[in-house]
């Protein structure tokens, strides 16, 4: 079965910093979703990647699908407090339609 | 247009009891997903529904779950017999259609405590 692995798992930023989280798929990537989850909410949908070298920006985040290394990662230029949170990212693991998820990487940042 | 609508946010039953978690999918949306997040885990698909049909059904445990999601009224995913190790938060979401083209709508979630 298909295994998204992230990291780094948690990771403490200054505020203004950049910082890059990364996706790695033990299986051929049909798309990758990245979701942002606050503690005790639920899941914020942040962006879908379709294709290889496509590559999104929402704001001061950006993501990034490789393909061929079946990897993504989510970049966040100057960091901001609002940033904190869970990020998860997501692949289709079945026909049917289900995403499975990594155990997402805790972002804090200090201000 | 209301998001998905997961009721109650907080649950607490005594070992042995049942939970009943309801799921009000997005208007227009058919098909809903059932999530279970462990401590210090990540989301694991329990299982797939579309309107009255159980589409899939493989991360579900064999015994004491069960889900559906009637032709009126919210998706209902039950849990008989709690046990400690049910604890845990269980989130819904939601998609207009079979294929996750633009991303699933979660809820908040409900936070099921067994004691």
């Amino acid at each position: 079965s298909q295994e998204l692995e992230q990291s780094p798992q948690s990771l403490i930023v200054q505020e203004g910093k950049n910082l890059t989280i990364n996706c790695t798929s033990s299986k051929t990537l049909y798309g990758l979703y990245w979701y942002k989850q606050k503690y005790g909410e639920g899941l914020i949908f942040l962006m879908m990647l379709q294709k290889g070298g496509e590559e999104k920006s929402h704001e001061k985040i950006t993501a990034k699908l490789d393909e061929k290394k079946q990897q993504s990662s989510l970049h966040i230029t100057a960091s901001q407090p609002s940033h904190a949170g869970i990020y998860l990212c997501g692949a289709r693991g079945g026909s049917q339609g289900n995403l499975i998820f990594g155990k997402g990487t805790k972002l804090s940042v200090k201000p | 247009n209301a998001g998905v609508m997961q009721n109650p946010r907080h649950l607490v039953r005594r070992r042995g009891q049942e939970a009943r978690l309801r799921c009000s999918p997005m208007k227009g949306h058919s098909h809903v997903y059932w999530y279970r997040q462990l401590p210090e885990e990540g989301l694991k698909f329990m299982v797939y529904l579309q309107k009255e049909n159980i589409i899939d059904e493989s991360g579900m445990p064999k015994e004491r779950f069960s889900a559906e999601f009637p032709k009126e009224g919210p998706s209902i995913l039950r849990i008989q017999q709690v046990v400690r190790g049910d604890s845990a938060a269980y989130f819904c979401a939601s998609s207009p259609q079979s294929q996750v083209t633009y991303g699933y709508t979660f809820g908040s979630g409900t936070r099921l405590t067994v004691v």
